[in-house]
């Protein structure tokens, strides 16, 4: 079945240090979401990513998505005590209507 | 518009209960998914409708998990009998099956506590 893994499973920054996750699929996508659930929370939507190669930027999140279309990552510059949270990236398959949720990246930022 | 809402919000039984979730999508929606996260690792899919059918069911455990979406709007999820293992946080997420937006809305989930 399909797989998403996501890298690395946790991190510890020090407020405004940067910080990245990243995602691999085991299929090749139609598209990759991000989401990113605060603890306690649901996750939230924050992008989508159809085209290979497609970057886009939110303020201080960078997201990209792989040529192959088999990868994605999320980098945040600068980061900040409100960025806390697990980042979950959802691959959606070919032809396919399913959403498959990446394994999580979990951030702590130390003030 | 409401968003994607799920009850009840907690609830806490007995090993070899029965215990029946209900998630309401948003108006619109015909795809509905249901996902758990055990331990605060990461978001397992259990199945997903299209309207009333079963799309993908590749996820669900076992047998005591059983999914009904009758008339393609409410969907429940019940578990019979609950085992410990099956605590966690369910969430059910609701999306348009097409158009330039398909992400997935997801409800506030229902944190499901067997002991």
């Amino acid at each position: 079945g399909q797989q998403v893994m996501q890298i690395p499973q946790y991190q510890h920054v020090q407020e405004g240090e940067d910080f990245t996750t990243y995602c691999n699929s085991s299929t090749t996508l139609s598209n990759i979401q991000w989401y990113k659930q605060r603890p306690g929370g649901h996750p939230v939507f924050l992008i989508q990513l159809v085209k290979s190669g497609e970057v886009k930027k939110q303020k201080r999140l960078t997201f990209q998505f792989g040529e192959a279309k088999k990868n994605s990552s999320l980098h945040i510059t600068a980061t900040q005590t409100t960025d806390v949270g697990t980042y979950f990236c959802a691959g959606r398959g070919t032809g396919a209507n399913n959403l498959f949720f990446g394994t999580g990246t979990r951030l702590t930022v130390i003030p | 518009e409401a968003g994607v809402t799920q009850f009840p919000s907690h609830s806490v039984i007995e090993k070899g209960q029965t215990v029946t979730l209900r998630c309401d999508p948003i108006s619109g929606h015909d795809n509905l998914y249901w996902y758990r996260r055990v331990m605060g690792k990461e978001i397992k899919f259990l199945l997903h409708f299209v309207k009333e059918s079963k799309q993908d069911e590749s996820g669900m455990p076992n047998n005591r998990f059983l999914a009904e979406r009758t008339g393609g709007t409410y969907s429940t999820l019940k578990v019979q009998p609950a085992e410990l293992e099956d605590s966690g946080v369910y969430f059910c997420a609701s999306s348009q099956v097409s158009g330039a937006r398909t992400e997935a809305f997801f409800g506030q989930g229902t944190r499901l506590t067997v002991v």
